[in-house]
């Protein structure tokens, strides 16, 4: 049973537009989302988290929004620019109510945007 | 910002001989470290959980004999593939955190070609 779902493997925008990358889990216990961005034969990088307290977390040209009720967070770039085509992951953690799990992620299959100049 | 510095980037080893990749947090105290593998195009798996000071926590189907991982610090942590299979082929990466919730730092990862 996968956990944390990012149901589009890619998506092409053009540069300065909007791109939307959705994500959607499955477990209430999740209250802590991340998102990571990742290029070809490097690790992933931090972008933007969130905390289930909040609904938005805005920073720079990214921002992430929560909805706890439909278990759903999409990360929001705009205006997209070409440095940002690269593979991005959706992640989610539990805190100590998850004790198996506390302090871990669980990273969804990732979905690789491309920005078209 | 904080760095996870991961050792090799690459290695090239014949079957049945053991290879071991480490993981270093260079500018803060790593309390957990994680252990992932990543087939291509896909996600990472997590394969375990590292603490420092006590035996790692696997996750189901990996075999802890044939992937040991070693945590001896607060700054290092080792995954070492004993006796590797052509199967084992695969990007390996590590990452850390400070606390529980912090964001993971990632190495850059280690590419493992058994020949």
């Amino acid at each position: 049973d996968q956990q944390v779902k990012q149901n589009s493997p890619s998506l092409s925008v053009q540069e300065g537009r909007i791109s939307i990358l959705n994500c959607d889990y499955t477990n209430s216990m999740f209250d802590y989302f991340l998102w990571y961005k990742k290029y070809p034969a490097e690790g992933p990088t931090f972008l933007i988290s969130i905390s289930s307290i909040k609904d938005k977390n805005e920073d720079g040209r990214f921002t992430v929004f929560l909805n706890k009720s439909a278990k759903h967070l999409s990360l929001h770039i705009v205006p997209s620019q070409p440095g940002d085509s690269a593979v991005y992951f959706c992640a989610a953690s539990g805190g100590l109510g998850m004790s198996h799990n506390a302090g871990k992620s669980t990273f969804g299959d990732g979905t690789t945007l491309t920005v078209k100049p | 910002g904080a760095v996870v510095s991961q050792h090799p980037s690459w290695v090239i080893c014949k079957s049945g001989t053991s290879v071991k990749i480490e993981c270093r947090s260079l500018d803060f105290q790593a309390t957990t470290m994680f252990w992932y593998r990543q087939f291509p195009k896909q996600s990472l798996m997590l394969m375990a959980t590292s603490n420092e000071g006590s035996k790692a926590t696997y996750e189901q189907g990996v075999e802890k004999d044939k992937f040991l991982i070693n945590h001896a610090s607060l700054t290092l942590s080792t995954l070492t593939v004993t006796s590797a299979h052509p199967e084992d082929s695969s990007f390996y990466i590590c990452s850390a955190r400070g606390t529980d919730n912090s964001p993971l730092h990632f190495g850059n990862g280690t590419r493992l070609t058994v020949t």
